[in-house]
């Protein structure tokens, strides 16, 4: 239990659906962080909010789409996702930019 | 050194061999480099979060050393167990800012 929960675990969507991923800390972190994990590939950061602003985006498509409401909870809106994007999804957390980062279980998602 | 990288990309030890790895990571702007241990089916937890040349860090038989002239830290494991299996991240924070820069892991397997 790293205080770091996402939801949901798993997610299958045809091209044109849309969803969202969700994340949620109680941990009092005023930074979250999305990441993405292809097989092979390093984790790849995608986007950073630091107190509810967003700071980082990491040339991320504009068919993914975060939204920070407040500081313990962080959605990946998705829209119109190509068969490329099928990857695991992690969420993570930080009290600051510089501490070490607490990661959610991730959110695998297929794309057909 | 451009990006963040790890040797060896996998590794086989027997129970109760000593071991280490290496993250090579770029030494220019340097500010902090992380290590994560990743469990599979588990999210990755953090280990060490090193800023200073020649730090060293320990936690159980677990230790890393870092080198920030020359740009490489090196993890060590002594007397591997079973449940050291997992794969073991590192990542560089350059410039202050909330951007870490993954490698692409040491998978290490620890057989009875």
């Amino acid at each position: 239990e790293t205080g770091v929960t996402q939801t949901p675990r798993h997610l299958v969507m045809g091209m044109t659906n849309k969803k969202s991923l969700k994340c949620e800390q109680h941990l009092g972190h005023n930074a979250m962080y999305w990441y993405k994990q292809s097989a092979k590939k390093p984790l790849e950061l995608m986007f950073v909010y630091s107190l509810e602003e967003r700071v980082e985006n990491n040339s991320v498509p504009s068919r993914f789409s975060p939204e920070c409401p407040n500081s313990s909870h962080l959605f990946l809106h998705l829209h119109t996702l190509q068969p490329e994007d099928s990857a695991l999804y992690l969420c993570a957390s930080s009290r600051t930019g510089h501490q070490p980062q607490h990661f959610g279980d991730g959110t695998r998602l297929s794309i057909l | 050194i451009l990006n963040v990288e790890q040797s060896p990309q996998s590794l086989h030890v027997q129970e109760g061999d000593s071991t280490n790895f290496t993250c090579s990571f770029p030494s220019s702007n340097f500010y902090a480099l992380h290590w994560y241990r990743w469990e599979t089916a588990k999210s990755p937890e953090a280990l060490f979060v090193m800023t200073l040349n020649g730090d060293e860090k320990k936690k159980g038989r677990i230790s890393a050393t870092l080198n920030t002239k020359e740009g490489y830290s090196y993890l060590y494991i002594k007397g591997s167990q079973p449940e050291d299996s997992a794969t073991y991240l590192c990542a560089s924070l350059t410039g202050g800012g909330n951007k870490l820069t993954f490698g692409t892991g040491t998978q290490l397997k620890v057989e009875l």
